[in-house]
């Protein structure tokens, strides 16, 4: 069953606009991740927000994360016709034994337009 | 290069028949996840093995099973294969069991065709 649910499903912007993709999950976490796949492609690592951290940046990138809410959202600034990809929030759920696995939500689908 | 690889990037297969999905994690790291991605599903989690050992399950089949191997490299069994069982196989590693802390490092997966 997937933990994280991102809004909206599709996302369409003009190059140079920022772009704001939510993430909303439905129980405590240690912490919250951002990923992208571009068409086909594996999941990159973008960023990794702990759940006692409320925004956090990398370059273009901006997270926040409200525990209270049980939702995140990820800012991409300034988007770029390479920033068209699927974005996914992930949750990290204790399965026993010591280990933690990723859960993904469905992702948010980005097209930036040149 | 993610440094995980995956082998092969495509199969296509016949319904009923078996196939193996080869994963080789990024160097040092010692646990491997396997994922599957459907479009109706999104990714699913199926099975972590670290150091050789099964750690974790998740929403994997009967018909599927896996393995890791000492030299660390991860195989996905899949049999009797159907229809639906069409969809993209992600391996990921991270360097122990407990680097839901960290992320992920993902290959660029095994695109399984059944027909």
């Amino acid at each position: 069953s997937q933990q994280g649910e991102e809004d909206p499903q599709a996302l369409s912007i003009q190059e140079g606009e920022n772009a704001t993709m939510n993430c909303s999950y439905k129980t405590s976490i240690n912490n919250l991740q951002w990923y992208r796949q571009n068409s086909g492609r594996g999941l990159v690592h973008l960023i990794l927000i702990r759940s006692n951290e409320r925004e956090k940046h990398s370059g273009r990138l901006r997270v926040t994360l409200d525990t209270s809410k049980k939702s995140s959202s990820l800012l991409i600034t300034a988007s770029r016709a390479a920033d068209t990809a699927s974005y996914f929030c992930a949750t990290d759920g204790y399965s026993g034994a010591g280990s933690y696995q990723l859960t993904f939500g469905k992702g948010t689908k980005l097209s930036v337009i040149p | 290069d993610s440094g995980v690889t995956q082998t092969p990037k495509h199969l296509i297969t016949a319904t009923g028949q078996r196939v193996t999905l080869r994963c080789s994690p990024r160097s040092g790291d010692l646990s491997v996840y396997w994922y599957q991605q459907s479009l109706d599903q999104g990714l699913q989690f199926l099975i972590q093995y670290y150091n050789g050992e099964e750690r974790a399950k998740g929403n994997i089949l009967e018909r599927f099973s896996a393995q890791q191997f000492p030299d660390l490299h991860s195989e996905l069994n899949l049999s009797s294969l159907e229809l639906g069982d069409s969809a993209l196989y992600f391996c990921a590693s991270s360097p122990t069991h407990r680097d839901s802390f960290y992320g992920y490092t993902f290959g660029s997966g095994t695109r399984l065709t059944v027909v």
